[in-house]
């Protein structure tokens, strides 16, 4: 049983086009969040959700629109992507004050490349 | 603000070489500490941390001990492996912050 389940894993589109990167978590956490990791593997903080709600908007393009249905999903939606949206996406989840003493547990990744 | 500061990389060692990745931090309140291990095409995973001062996190032979006084939280192992190449984050998470802060990563590549 995956405990953050991202898809698609790979995603290859053109410039200008539109897509959506779908997470889902079974481990009962509170919190979200979406981080995209360039190609030197730095980690970057996007967004950030607890219970539906954001808490984190960190100078994101407003191309970028998470939405969450529910607490066990967040979903990433990217408008008109450019070349520099190229990068791996990561989805992560935490129980904030919880016993797990925030510890986030991530996805696999997404590995977006805009052509 | 919060923030971290590790070793850069890339990291080159032979095989049963001891390792260090230095890191240190700024932060407001009492944070716990975290190492987190990527490996190659997989998401982050926590490897140990230390949620308050003189603790030590220990984990697949990795250790690291939270100094207060030096705000520090460097990584050892004291025999490397091959399958111990990774990426290695350093990570703090304040009680009053909202999100983790991780540093910016450090490559291990450990050759036979």
């Amino acid at each position: 049983d995956t405990a953050v389940s991202q898809t698609p894993k790979y995603l290859v589109t053109q410039m200008g086009n539109d897509k959506s990167i779908k997470c889902e978590q079974n481990l009962g956490h509170d919190t979200m969040y979406w981080y995209k990791q360039d190609s030197k593997k730095f980690l970057k903080i996007m967004f950030s959700y607890n219970n539906k709600e954001l808490i984190i908007n960190e100078t994101v393009p407003n191309r970028f629109s998470p939405k969450s249905p529910d607490k066990a999903h967040l979903n990433l939606h990217i408008n008109s992507l450019e070349l520099g949206d190229s990068a791996v996406y990561f989805c992560a989840s935490s129980l904030v004050g919880g016993a797990g003493e925030n510890i986030q547990y991530f996805g696999a990744g997404t590995r977006l490349s805009v052509l | 603000g919060n923030s971290v500061t590790q070793m850069e990389g890339p990291v080159t060692l032979s095989e049963e070489a001891f390792l260090t990745i230095n890191c240190t931090y700024t932060a407001t309140g009492y944070p716990s500490l975290f190492w987190y291990v990527q490996y190659p095409g997989e998401g982050l995973q926590l490897l140990l941390k230390a949620t308050k001062a003189d603790d030590k996190g220990s984990n697949k032979g990795f250790e690291a001990t939270y100094r207060k006084e030096t705000t520090s939280f460097h990584l050892e192992k004291g025999s490397v492996q091959v399958s111990d190449s990774a990426v290695y984050f350093c990570a703090l998470r304040s009680t009053n912050a909202g999100k983790s802060t991780f540093g910016d990563g450090t490559t291990l590549t450990v050759k036979p």
